[in-house]
């Protein structure tokens, strides 16, 4: 099984819609992410949460909501989906006690492709 | 405003060196990163470095210049399973990562 796990892996949707990704991990790390990637851009942070009571907007955070159920589950959420919305959506998990060599070493989940129409 | 640069796509062939440049213009310098992305796949890492200097580790190397933002990723002996994009991201005051939007490395036979 994979250490971080995004479901669904695609989805088709349509304006207007209410969609939850779910990711959850099974690496033990307290700090998890939600990042878009868009073709031609760098990977842009949504959320990041560095506990269950940690929760802090990102560089776009416009339009999106999180939840972090538990250490290892954290939702991302697009409470009316809109067509630029529609990107591939990345969750990720570090662990700053890595120390200088491992600190803030993202494992990433397999993505969830978004399309709205 | 907060930059990373990147070539947008580099071709080589099987069996040669190729290097990746990555300059950047962040507020505050905590490490930068280079991860490796197949196609439709998640970013993997493959290095970090904080210090100048070169780090090397197998195929890969990665060295880094601080005084003048810039680093690059040093691919030997290059097989097709190389074919992939590499991000660059660096770490900056506030410990953000800041992303590049990758060099997509195509290899030829």
């Amino acid at each position: 099984d994979a250490d971080v796990t995004q479901t669904p892996r695609n989805r088709i949707t349509k304006t207007g819609k209410r969609i939850m990704l779910e990711c959850s991990q099974t690496k033990g790390h307290d700090r998890m992410y939600w990042y878009r990637q868009d073709p031609g851009l760098g990977l842009r942070l949504i959320y990041y949460s560095f506990d269950v009571k940690d929760i802090n907007k990102g560089e776009i955070s416009d339009g999106y909501s999180v939840s972090r159920q538990a250490q290892a589950k954290f939702s991302l959420s697009l409470e009316s989906a809109i067509p630029n919305q529609t990107a591939l959506y990345f969750c990720a998990t570090s662990d700053l006690r890595g120390g200088d060599s491992g600190a803030n070493v993202l494992t990433f989940g397999a993505g969830s492709r978004l399309t709205v129409l | 405003g907060q930059n990373i640069d990147q070539p947008t796509e580099m071709t080589a062939t099987e069996g040669a060196i190729v290097q990746i440049n990555c300059t950047y213009q962040t507020s505050g310098f905590n490490g930068l990163f280079w991860y490796q992305q197949h196609a439709g796949e998640a970013p993997t890492f493959l290095s970090y470095n904080v210090l100048d200097g070169l780090e090397e580790k197998g195929r890969f190397s990665s060295f880094l210049s601080r005084s003048k933002g810039y680093s690059y990723l040093l691919l030997k002996e290059l097989q097709m399973k190389d074919s992939a994009s590499y991000l660059c991201a660096v770490l900056d005051s506030n410990y953000q990562l800041i992303w590049g939007a990758g060099t997509k490395l195509i290899i030829k036979p």
